[in-house]
């Protein structure tokens, strides 16, 4: 079983849509988590991060957890075709090592 | 303020060759992680200096090692190239608890001929 599991891609949306990413874990220990945004030819770039169960909210983007199901999602509101890209999930282990999942590839069309 | 710096961005060796990338982290930053990112593989952790200390290591063999010194700064060596070992090398620099998350550097690319 792989570390991080993200919902497999790419996910097209249109424009003005609520894109939903998902994102499973398997270490039960993790503390933080992070979405970051990976646009074509570029490295990688934090977006949002959580630590609590709940929701976390940053403009139009929305972080959700869920401890004992193991469970992250990025929702995206009102998505432009300037979140084309791919987004990454990622957890710090107890030992502070971050795994990322393999990334989920994100269009959204005009 | 200044972001992280990866030198050089672009680079071809040819097979057995050796390789040194360097990486200058934000100010205040002391840890640093080296990613490999390949179309197949994704984000694949290769190791964390934290104050000249490998803190974390990922699954690759020996020829990929590492240093960091006083100043932050870290530098990844590569040795007898292999032509998988093209691929996309990114630096990325964080506080010390890690809480709140990477600011990765523009990456190196490697290509091995």
């Amino acid at each position: 079983q792989k570390e991080v599991e993200q919902n497999s891609g790419p996910l097209s949306v249109p424009e003005g849509a609520i894109a939903s990413l998902n994102c499973t874990y398997s270490d039960r220990g993790s503390q933080s988590f992070f979405w970051y945004r990976q646009y074509s030819g570029k490295s990688p770039e934090l977006i949002m991060f959580i630590y609590s169960n709940g929701d976390k909210e940053d403009g139009r983007f929305t972080a959700q957890l869920n401890k004992a199901s193991q469970y992250v999602s990025l929702l995206i509101r009102d998505s432009q075709p300037s979140d084309s890209a791919t987004y990454l999930c990622a957890f710090n282990t107890n030992a502070g090592k971050s795994t990322f999942g393999d990334g989920t590839t994100l269009t959204v069309k005009p | 303020k200044a972001g992280v710096t990866q030198t050089p961005r672009y680079l071809i060796k040819t097979r057995g060759q050796q390789v040194t990338l360097s990486c200058s982290p934000i100010s205040g930053h002391r840890s640093v992680s080296w990613y490999q990112q390949t179309p197949g593989q994704g984000l694949q952790f290769l190791f964390e200096y934290f104050s000249e200390t490998q803190r974390n290591k990922g699954n690759f063999p020996g020829r990929f090692s590492g240093r960091q010194f006083s100043n932050s700064r870290s530098e990844m060596n590569v040795s007898t190239l292999e032509l998988g070992d093209s691929a996309l090398y990114l630096c990325a620099s964080r506080s010390a608890t890690g809480g709140d998350g990477y600011t990765f550097g523009s990456g190196t690319r490697l290509t091995v001929v």
